[in-house]
């Protein structure tokens, strides 16, 4: 079946502007995670969201970055007045709780996203 | 700080040798998991241990954990050229569940 997408796959902006990343999981997957990878560098855990529940917004950087997800399907991560800072590539994953309450998370290919 | 960090930051060696990383993480979990990315795009699951095992196979794959030192190991056996990639161990700390701590990664290269 179709795994998790992400569009757009480049993004490039200007210093200021607001951008929106988009993420479908795959679906019946409850679970859903947002990551920044700045170059040659690790995943910065952003926010996850699980069914119902409040998200865990814990590793969102500052007030400019906010991320929805309708039900248990679409997410949407936004970045207001983007600086150059924000320059990674933003990987989404989803992943089926189990037995346990992390599983293996199936992750998208990622939006470059480019502040000029 | 990240909870997994990886050891060594690259490495590189011939096709054919073994290639060993290590994972080791600060607090008690309930699983490791390693991640495979290639070109900074998507990461892809290899294989997830848990707290109650110390090693697990797959394929060309060894994962080995030592809850007492906090620690975890992947070796790929035979290398290939296409296991270029960077290598990434991902930690479960059971007190935030669903929520991953990845480490900054082992940038392998295998030379043809």
């Amino acid at each position: 079946g179709a795994g998790v997408s992400q569009s757009p796959s480049n993004k490039v902006t200007e210093k200021g502007k607001d951008v929106e990343l988009r993420c479908d999981p795959i679906s019946g997957h409850t679970a859903l995670y947002w990551y920044r990878q700045r170059l040659g560098q690790g995943l910065e855990f952003l926010i996850y969201f699980q069914g119902n529940s409040a998200p865990d917004k814990s590793g969102l950087p500052s007030d400019r970055f906010s991320a929805e997800r309708t039900g248990e399907s679409v997410s949407t991560l936004t970045i207001q007045r983007t600086q150059q800072e924000d320059s990674a590539v933003y990987l989404c994953a989803s992943s089926s709780p189990g037995e346990r309450p992390t599983d293996t998370q199936y992750f998208g290919p990622g939006t470059r996203l480019t502040v000029l | 700080s990240q909870q997994g960090e990886e050891d060594p930051q690259a490495l590189s060696i011939q096709e054919g040798e073994n290639a060993t990383m290590n994972c080791s993480y600060k607090t008690s979990i309930n699983n490791l998991q390693w991640y495979r990315q290639n070109s900074g795009r998507g990461l892809v699951h290899l294989i997830l241990i848990r707290s109650n095992e110390r090693e697990k196979h797959s394929g060309r794959l060894r994962v080995t954990l030592d809850t007492s030192k906090k620690s975890s190991s992947l070796l790929i056996t035979a290398s290939r050229a296409a296991d270029t990639a960077s290598y990434f161990c991902a930690t479960d700390a059971g007190t935030n569940a669903g929520k991953s701590t990845f480490g900054d990664g082992t940038t392998l290269t295998v030379k043809p």
